[in-house]
């Protein structure tokens, strides 16, 4: 059992550019979960999904910000034309579902953007 | 007011001590409530779960939840240098499969 993992790790970019991100989560976990986490501040839910389903986004998430699960397995979180405010720490996480809650997290991937 | 308050610290304490962690909460439909330690730069680590009210131990570590007073603890015993680090109260409610909600995280230093 490898754990959730992120790719990348760090990404420095300029504003108006676009990023993505990679997660993988828990082999078998069938939801997976985003999360920003800014300096200071607590992990703030941005969607989550059920197998391939997106179930739920939050208001956090602006139309520039898409996220996929295709075949339920890896997501990809998608951020188009980057601004200053969207430098933070940007997490994954998985869970077994089923009535399994716990939740696991990756490393993340922090975002800088110039 | 937010859903979940945790005081941000820091918190200093020498080696040894009996750390008290807290965390408050306005939403009464929170059911499942999580413990999670952040190292400096590192995702967060689960470190208790509980559900309802109660008393949990795992090792060095008891959390408590007290739903009518809308208040948990995360107690640690015999605290390590390497327990320095951010910790975070996290709570979800309905089916336990909702997104969490977390606190601000309470910075912890163990003083060798």
């Amino acid at each position: 059992d490898t754990g959730v993992s992120q790719d990348p790790r760090h990404k420095i970019t300029k504003r108006g550019q676009n990023v993505t991100f990679r997660c993988d989560p828990i082999s078998e976990h069938n939801r997976l979960y985003w999360y920003r986490q800014t300096l200071g501040q607590g992990p703030e839910f941005l969607t989550y999904f059920q197998n391939e389903a997106q179930l739920e986004k939050s208001r956090l998430l602006s139309d520039r910000f898409s996220a996929e699960r295709p075949k339920g397995s890896f997501s990809t979180l998608e951020i188009q034309r980057t601004e200053q405010g969207d430098s933070a720490m940007y997490l994954c996480a998985s869970s077994l579902g089923w009535g399994n809650y716990e939740q696991y997290f990756g490393p993340g991937t922090r975002l800088t953007v110039t | 007011q937010k859903e979940v308050e945790q005081d941000p610290g820091p918190l200093s304490v020498p080696e040894g001590a009996i750390v008290s962690l807290n965390c408050t909460y306005s939403n009464s439909a929170f059911q499942y409530f999580m413990w999670y330690r952040q190292y400096s730069r590192k995702g967060p680590e689960l470190l208790m779960y509980t559900y309802s009210s109660g008393n949990k131990e795992d090792g060095r570590f008891t959390a408590q939840v007290d739903k009518s007073s809308k208040y948990i603890s995360l107690f640690i015993r015999d605290s390590q240098p390497s327990d320095s680090a951010t910790y975070l109260c996290a709570m979800s409610g309905g089916s336990g499969n909702t997104p969490l909600v977390f606190g601000k995280g309470t910075r912890l230093s163990v003083i060798a």
